[in-house]
C-alpha cells in the first residue's frame, strides 16, 4: 500500500509570502497520477493540479506542481487571501486504487 | 455544467443500514466511472469505493469491504452506496465523485452519515 505523508502538517504565512507543500510517498509514484486538491470549510475539495505538474480549469498561474518518483511539491508563488485552506495530494494506481495524503492545513499568520 | 448532488444521509445505529444516493447531471453519466469518498469530521479524504462505466470493475477499501455495495443505474444517471453492519468510525462526510484519468475533477456537496447509539 502507498502512503501519502504531507509535511509540514500546518504552514502559517503572510499573504504575499511563497508556499511550498510536500508530499512524500512511500513507494514510487507515476508522475501521470498524482494531484493536488484544495478544500474551504464547509467545501468538497476543488481538483488543482493533475499529472504532478498540470494546472485543472479555473486554477491561477500562481499556483505550480512538481516532483517525480516519490517527492511532490505544490508551490503557490504569492499568497492571495482564499488561498488559505487545506491541501491534499492523492495518487492512484496502487492498492489501494486512490489514496489521500493527511493534509496540510495552510493559514494566515 | 457538471452537478453531482448527493442525498440519503442521516443517522444510524451500530449495526444499521443506510442507502446513498447520488443524481448526476450535465455530462454523459454512462461514459464515466465514479466514485465515493468520505471524510470523517475533521479528518483527511478517504477513498471509499469505484465503479466503472459499465459496472462491471468494482473496487473498495479494505475499511469497508464486504459491509458497502457501491453500483449505479445509467439510465437514471445515478450511483449508489448501499451502507450495512454501519460502525461508529463510518462517520462521515460522503462524497461521490467522477474520476477521469486518476483525478477526482468532479465533487458533490457531500451527504452527512452519523453513526451512533
Amino acid at each position: 500500500e502507498i502512503v501519502l505523508t504531507q509535511s509540514p502538517g500546518t504552514l502559517s504565512l503572510s499573504p504575499g509570502e511563497r508556499a511550498t507543500l510536500s508530499c512524500r510517498a512511500s513507494q514510487s509514484v507515476s508522475s501521470s497520477y498524482l494531484a493536488w486538491y484544495q478544500q474551504k470549510p464547509g467545501q468538497a475539495p476543488r481538483l488543482l493540479i493533475y499529472g504532478a505538474s498540470s494546472r485543472a480549469t479555473g486554477t491561477p498561474d500562481r499556483f505550480s506542481g512538481s516532483g517525480s518518483g516519490t517527492d511532490f511539491t505544490l508551490t503557490i508563488s504569492r499568497l492571495e487571501p482564499e488561498d488559505f485552506a487545506v491541501y491534499y495530494c492523492q495518487q492512484y494506481g496502487s492498492s489501494p486504487m486512490y489514496t489521500f495524503g493527511q493534509g496540510t492545513k495552510l493559514e494566515i499568520k | 455544467e457538471v452537478q453531482l448532488v448527493e442525498s440519503g444521509g442521516g443517522s444510524a445505529q451500530p449495526g444499521g443500514s443506510l442507502r446513498l444516493s447520488c443524481a448526476a447531471s450535465g455530462f454523459t453519466f454512462s461514459s464515466y466511472s465514479m466514485n465515493w469518498v468520505r471524510q470523517a469530521p475533521g479528518k483527511g479524504l478517504e477513498w471509499v469505493s469505484y465503479i466503472s462505466s459499465s459496472s462491471t470493475t468494482i473496487y473498495y477499501a479494505d475499511s469497508v469491504k464486504g459491509r458497502f455495495t457501491i453500483s449505479r443505474d445509467n439510465a437514471k444517471n445515478s450511483l449508489y452506496l448501499q451502507m450495512n453492519s454501519l460502525r461508529d468510525e463510518d462517520t462521515a462526510v460522503y462524497y461521490c465523485a467522477e474520476a477521469y484519468g486518476g483525478n477526482f475533477e468532479y465533487w458533490g456537496q457531500g451527504t452527512l452519515v452519523t453513526v451512533s447509539s
